[in-house]
């Protein structure tokens, strides 16, 4: 069955820590791949995705994401975290007609 | 920018009430989805439709219908609402990747649902 797993549920920083965010996906078809980002009080943005070429994906606000066939995974990573970073993150795969599947979510908090 | 709109942030309704939250997108899409955010559950598909008048049902459809009358429009029902279907409602659309597109989806802000 197509799955979507998150290592971590809840996550805890400080600032300038190092960040990297598991995430390991079950789908046997052509791979898509997301991580979506929700800030307090906002709504789920897009942060990066990959659906071809380099398999190390760069998105916004420093964040990057590195797919690894061999493992199926998708980790997120920032080398260092601001406070601003708080937020919860989800991981996804698109699968087949257009559906995602999300993670659980990995909430992050950084300490100021 | 893709703007989808959501017709209500909070809503509080009694049970057994008839709830209608609604959903618009801007951007022409094709497809769009009506998922239920719960902490520790992420995200959870209730209904999605590919096109006016069509509709599929999610993982979790028991308690909702959709209608998609216009192609920028779609509204989740609940035709009696429980206190179970207490919950964050996102509305989401997307480009057919037929198209050559990713198929992203693109979120609204979310209606917090409340039933008392």
């Amino acid at each position: 069955a197509q799955s979507v797993s998150q290592h971590n549920h809840h996550v805890i920083l400080s600032e300038a820590a190092s960040l990297e965010l598991g995430c390991n996906y079950s789908y046997g078809g052509t791979v898509n791949l997301f991580w979506y980002v929700q800030y307090p009080g906002q709504h789920l943005q897009l942060l990066l995705k990959y659906f071809s070429g380099d398999p190390l994906v760069k998105g916004i606000k420093g964040f990057e994401a590195e797919f690894i066939k061999s493992k199926f995974s998708f980790n997120l990573r920032k080398p260092s975290v601001q406070w601003s970073d708080t937020a919860e993150y989800f991981c996804a795969v698109l699968i087949r007609d257009d559906k995602i599947i999300f993670g659980k979510g990995t909430r992050l908090h950084i300490l100021p | 920018d893709v703007k989808v709109t959501q017709s209500s942030r909070y809503l509080v309704k009694r049970t057994g009430e008839k709830v209608f939250l609604e959903c618009v997108q801007d951007m022409d899409h094709e497809n769009m989805f009506w998922y239920r955010q719960d902490p520790g559950l992420g995200l959870r598909l209730i209904y999605f439709s590919y096109d006016v008048k069509m509709k599929e049902k999610g993982d979790i459809p028991e308690g909702y219908s959709v209608s998609r009358e216009k192609k920028e429009r779609f509204s989740l029902i609940l035709e009696s609402a429980s206190t179970n279907q207490t919950s964050m409602y996102l509305c989401a659309s997307s480009s057919p990747s037929e198209r050559g597109a990713v198929a992203e989806q693109f979120f609204g802000p979310g209606t917090r649902l409340t039933v008392l």
